[in-house]
């Protein structure tokens, strides 16, 4: 059981090339998330999916595009890097069903992304 | 939205002492962890308590709901548990979905 896997652990970008940043997690879990955390600060999220076609906007979602097709996958779309978008990206999930709706989120071991 | 403080933010301690962090939130919550953020960026889970007490070895968390904080214990502090600690909550309101974090407590054990 790999729980949430993500893809590459770091990258350099430059000013305004694109990348996908890859989330997978093998648990069955419906709920995904997607976090950046800034140097000295805590999480802060981006985007989340309830389950497979659907997905809506976090706290900071500018610049940022999602898609979550299956239920295992929910990748991470820069289209224009920015270098504020020089963070540590964490994947997240947990299960959504009703009977454990307050359930806890299991993070992937972050992406370390630099824009330059 | 859901505020969360966490205090201190800063705490440098000997190896064997003992350690209570803080965490206050703003709102009423049906979801709040407590995760280790070790040296190497690694998030660690450490409690889903989002009301109530649980022990897990040297650390312990109570969360007391109805006056909104939750506390972290950790008792003969090892090098190991040198790092950041973070609190996060999910507010009973409406809005996104996901945890608000705190700014975390930067722990640093000394041999």
């Amino acid at each position: 059981n790999a729980g949430v896997t993500q893809t590459p652990k770091f990258r350099i970008l430059k000013i305004g090339q694109s990348m996908t940043l890859q989330c997978a997690q093998d648990m069955n879990h419906n709920y995904m998330y997607w976090y950046r955390q800034d140097p000295g600060m805590g999480l802060k999220l981006i985007y989340y999916s309830v389950g497979a076609g659907i997905t809506d906007k976090g706290e900071v979602p500018n610049g940022y595009n999602v898609s979550r097709s299956t239920t295992e996958d929910f990748p991470l779309r820069l289209e224009l890097a920015a270098p504020s978008q020089t963070s540590v990206y964490f994947c997240a999930s947990r299960t959504g069903l009703s009977e454990l709706y307050n359930s806890p989120l299991h993070f992937g071991n972050g992406t370390r992304l630099t824009v330059t | 939205g859901i505020q969360v403080e966490q205090s201190p933010p800063d705490l440098i301690l000997q190896e064997g002492a003992n350690s209570t962090l803080r965490c206050n939130f703003s709102d009423s919550v049906n979801n709040l962890q407590w995760f280790h953020q070790n040296p190497w960026g690694q998030l660690i889970n450490l409690f889903y308590i989002p009301s109530g007490t649980k022990q897990n070895g040297r650390l312990s968390a109570t969360t007391v709901a109805t006056e909104r904080y939750s506390l972290l214990y950790i008792s003969s502090s090892q090098t190991t548990d040198s790092g950041v600690y973070f609190c996060a909550v999910k507010g009973t309101g409406g809005g996104a979905d996901g945890l608000t974090f705190g700014k975390g407590t930067h722990l640093i054990i000394q041999p």
